[in-house]
């Protein structure tokens, strides 16, 4: 009953370094997205993906690269990683994108960068 | 950006108590609304979807009022562990349907 998972949990970075932060999801679900959540704003969409193979830029993707090579795994990359992307950054997946698809969400990974 | 906006609290209410919380949207083309529940350093939840003729699961309460463009959400009996953050979400058709995030409402619960 694993839903969504991501990994690592926890990382600190210093500033140039790159990762990659994985998600998981064993529901099926085509839509997947990667979303940050900043103290005293809402999740902000980073990119999404409709689809394996697919992906897409949400609201704030600078900085940050996706892959969807298969359809249960979408992967979130941080090429040269700077102080502002310190962030919890939460994965998430739904069956659709129509009128009442929630979504789901993994335990987020929290990220520093010093 | 399209907004939603939330009264961040914290709402420190007793035990047993009613509390109501309301969420505006700025996009009057929304289609799709919800309330997600986010504890302290944990992931969002979903607590229910809010359906054009209001909803109830137990408790909770949701309603949406399209003129005024805001959602609400009432607590009856009010429980420790009610004590969270919740998040107002919004699905608006014409960004494909993306959903925008209010920055979320803190619920106490005293004893």
């Amino acid at each position: 009953n694993a839903g969504v998972t991501q990994t690592p949990k926890f990382r600190v970075l210093k500033t140039g370094q790159s990762m990659t932060l994985l998600c998981a999801q064993d529901m099926n679900h085509e839509y997947m997205y990667w979303y940050r959540q900043d103290p005293g704003m809402g999740l902000r969409l980073i990119h999404y993906s409709v689809g394996e193979g697919t992906t897409a830029k949400g609201e704030v993707p600078d900085g940050y690269n996706v892959s969807r090579l298969k359809k249960q795994n979408f992967l979130l990359g941080l090429e040269s990683a700077a102080p502002s992307q310190t962030s919890v950054y939460f994965c998430a997946s739904s069956y659709g994108a129509g009128k009442y698809q929630p979504q789901h969400f993994g335990d987020g990974t929290r990220l520093s960068i010093l | 950006r399209k907004e939603v906006e939330q009264d961040p609290g914290p709402f420190n209410v007793p035990e047993g108590a009613t509390v109501a919380f309301n969420c505006t949207y700025s996009n009057s083309a929304s289609q799709s609304f919800f309330w997600y529940r986010q504890d302290c350093r944990k992931e969002p939840k979903l607590l229910m979807s809010v359906y054009s003729s209001g909803n109830e699961d137990g408790r909770f309460t949701a309603q949406l009022n399209r003129a005024s463009q805001y959602i609400s959400l009432l607590i009856r009996d009010s429980k420790l562990s009610d004590s969270a953050t919740y998040l107002c979400v919004v699905n608006e058709q014409d960004s494909n349907y993306q959903l925008i995030w209010g920055a979320g409402t803190k619920l106490i619960i005293k004893p």
